[in-house]
């Protein structure tokens, strides 16, 4: 069975400190996608890797996807009160790309 | 804005109450997915079409239903409605197509309150 693993699953920090969050599995994965999510909001697509080794970088946040293609992280350089959120990873099921397995997310809140 | 709508964006019933929840999928995008957030929870995948078909089934209640019209739009169907039941409800779709990666595009979801 597929799953992936968020930690921490709880982050407070205050602003400007750096940060890191992970997304682990045994399986490998075709490629990993990070979502935001606001509270009171839907999900939103931050990025996708799908290279192994790949890293991404997005302003402040920088993405990347393990060589072998298990794992994930995203660093967050000077955190902002504005970055406060759930962050999910997802990837797509083995043999299907119509669904995704979601991680259960990383909670973030950046005290000003 | 995802191009993804729900109505409506909040519902509050009663126990053992019936609701149905719509969505309307992005222009052109042929799947449609339906997730469950509990407070402070990831999302539980609950049901997938893909034009008009199920495609996949997730944690989803025998109280629950749901369908894909013609036009593409869903809707979830919650019955027997319990407390527990309370939670967010999202729709997103994606394009569906075999190959490439799937982006899920989320609406604003719909937030239940059964009391």
């Amino acid at each position: 069975t597929q799953l992936l693993e968020q930690s921490p699953q709880f982050l407070s920090i205050q602003e400007g400190e750096n940060l890191t969050v992970y997304c682990n599995s045994s399986s490998v994965f075709s490629s990993l996608q990070w979502y935001r999510q606001e509270p009171g909001e839907g999900p939103v697509l931050l990025v996708t890797v799908v290279t192994g080794g790949e890293v991404k970088k997005l302003k402040r946040l920088t993405f990347q996807f393990g060589d072998a293609r298990k794992d994930s992280s995203l660093h967050i350089t000077a955190a902002q009160p504005g970055d406060t959120g759930l962050y999910l990873c997802a990837g797509p099921i083995m043999d299907s790309n119509y669904q995704l397995i979601w991680g259960a997310g990383t909670k973030l809140i950046i005290k000003p | 804005d995802s191009g993804v709508t729900q109505t409506p964006k909040h519902l509050i019933t009663a126990t053992g109450q019936r609701v149905t929840l719509r969505c309307s999928p992005r222009s052109g995008d042929l799947s449609v997915y339906w997730y469950q957030q509990s407070l402070d929870q990831g999302l539980q995948f609950l049901i997938q079409y893909y034009n008009g078909e199920e495609r996949a089934k997730g944690n989803i209640l025998e109280r629950f239903s749901a369908q894909q019209f013609p036009d593409l739009h869903s809707e979830l169907n919650l019955s027997s409605l319990e407390l527990g039941d309370s939670a967010l409800y999202f729709c997103a779709s994606s394009v569906g197509s075999s190959g490439g990666v799937n982006t899920q595009y989320f609406g604003p979801g719909t937030r239940l309150t059964v009391l």
